[in-house]
Parts: structure tokens; C-alpha cells; sequence
């Protein structure tokens, strides 16, 4: 199992440019999430889903759209980035086992937007 | 809403030294609590988990007892090694939160040889 992958690793933006970041699972998990993480703020959560054609907001949903079509694919788009979402981004999938999740995270996306 | 907060980093000490990180949380219900550990340059991964008042998760050396009457979670390990610098993060899932994982802000370890 490759677990959860997240392409690119690294990523370059102009302020206003739109861009889509990659997350795939192949542990059939039902549960997926998209984070970013900010020194000195822990992760906050921006978007989630819970199956197949059904996301929710987080935390911090602004600037950011999801869709969920397959049980393993989970993209974030961001619409016209801003410097503030200058951050590093990690996905995650989840199942739940009598009740308790156990997230298993990607390896990261290091976003910086100029 | 749910929450977790732990304690402020960053956190130096000396190899074999005692390690306690505090967690503590509000959640209404029962939440399930995690501790993960992030690597330099690597996403989080689960350490240790506990389900239920009382239960003790261990993992590499490392405990944390699920304390319901303080609503607190401490890290602990006897011996550390500089091999266990990274950052840490407490998490609950549950309460109000059943779909969600929440985290606390992480703690960075750094341990000198």
C-alpha cells in the first residue's frame, strides 16, 4: 500500500493564480481531511469529508474548495491564492474502528505564494 | 466547541533525561485521545492512543494516561533519546467532534546528545 500520497511537494504561486493539490488514498478509507499547518498554530482543518459526494467545512474554509467523486481521491483547489495561504498542506484519511478514528497523513505540500 | 491545549514549546533537554509534555481538553462526552509525533520533513504519524477513562496508551517508550477527572493527557517518557526530537501534538476525536480530529498546537522537542 503507498497509504496516502499528495503531489506536488512543492509548489510556487503568483498572488491570484489557481491551482488544485493532490491527495490519494488506496486504504478504501471513508474519512479524509485537508490541513494546513502554520508555525506556531498547530494544523487547522480546512475541509473534510465523510464518504463519496459528501465534504464539510472546517476550521478554515475560505479561499478553498474540495470535491469528493471516488472513495480515494480527495483534491483541494485553491481559487486565486494570497500570500496568506503561504503554508504547508497535509491530507489525511481516517477509518473509524468501534467508534475511534486513526488519521493516516500524507507526506505534505509546501505551498509558497508570492 | 471541542479543544485541546498543550503545553508551549520548545522543549530542550538532555539525552536519558525525564519527559513530560501536558495535554489537557474540553470536549463534551467522551472523546477518544491521541498523541502524534512529526518527523522533520514528514507528515504526522500516531504514537499512542487511549480510548476510554483510565486506559494507558503506550508506544516507543512513550505513556500517556487518559484522565478523566483532570480532562488531561500527559506525555511521558523515562528516557529520551536525541532520536525522539520532533514536535508532538495532542488530538481528540469524539464529543462533538465525532468526524473530526482536533489538534493542539504541537510541542517541539529537542533533545541534546
Amino acid at each position: 500500500n503507498a497509504g496516502v500520497t499528495q503531489t506536488p511537494k512543492f509548489q510556487v504561486l503568483k498572488t491570484g493564480q489557481s491551482m488544485t493539490l493532490q491527495c490519494a488514498q488506496d486504504m478504501n478509507h471513508e474519512y479524509m481531511s485537508w490541513y494546513r499547518q502554520d508555525p506556531g498554530m498547530g494544523l487547522r482543518l480546512i475541509h473534510y469529508s465523510v464518504g463519496a459526494g459528501i465534504t464539510d467545512q472546517g476550521e478554515v474554509p475560505n479561499g478553498y474548495n474540495v470535491s469528493r467523486s471516488t472513495t480515494e481521491d480527495f483534491p483541494l483547489r485553491l481559487l486565486s491564492a494570497a500570500p496568506s495561504q503561504t503554508s504547508v498542506y497535509f491530507c489525511a484519511s481516517s477509518y473509524r474502528d468501534e467508534g475511534v478514528h486513526e488519521q493516516y497523513f500524507g507526506p505534505g505540500t509546501r505551498l509558497t505564494v508570492t | 466547541g471541542d479543544s485541546v491545549t498543550q503545553m508551549e514549546g520548545p522543549v530542550t533537554l538532555s539525552e536519558e533525561a525525564f519527559l513530560t509534555i501536558n495535554c489537557t481538553y474540553t470536549a463534551t462526552g467522551y472523546p477518544s485521545l491521541f498523541w502524534y509525533v512529526q518527523y522533520p520533513g514528514e507528515g504526522l504519524q500516531l504514537l499512542l492512543k487511549a480510548t476510554k477513562a483510565d486506559d494507558k496508551g503506550s508506544n516507543k517508550g512513550f505513556e500517556a494516561t487518559y484522565r478523566k477527572e483532570t480532562t488531561s493527557f500527559h506525555l511521558e517518557k523515562g528516557s529520551v533519546q536525541v532520536s525522539d526530537s520532533a514536535v508532538y501534538f495532542c488530538a481528540l476525536n469524539g464529543g462533538s467532534s465525532a468526524s473530526k480530529i482536533i489538534f493542539g498546537s504541537g510541542t517541539r522537542l529537542s533533545i541534546r546528545p
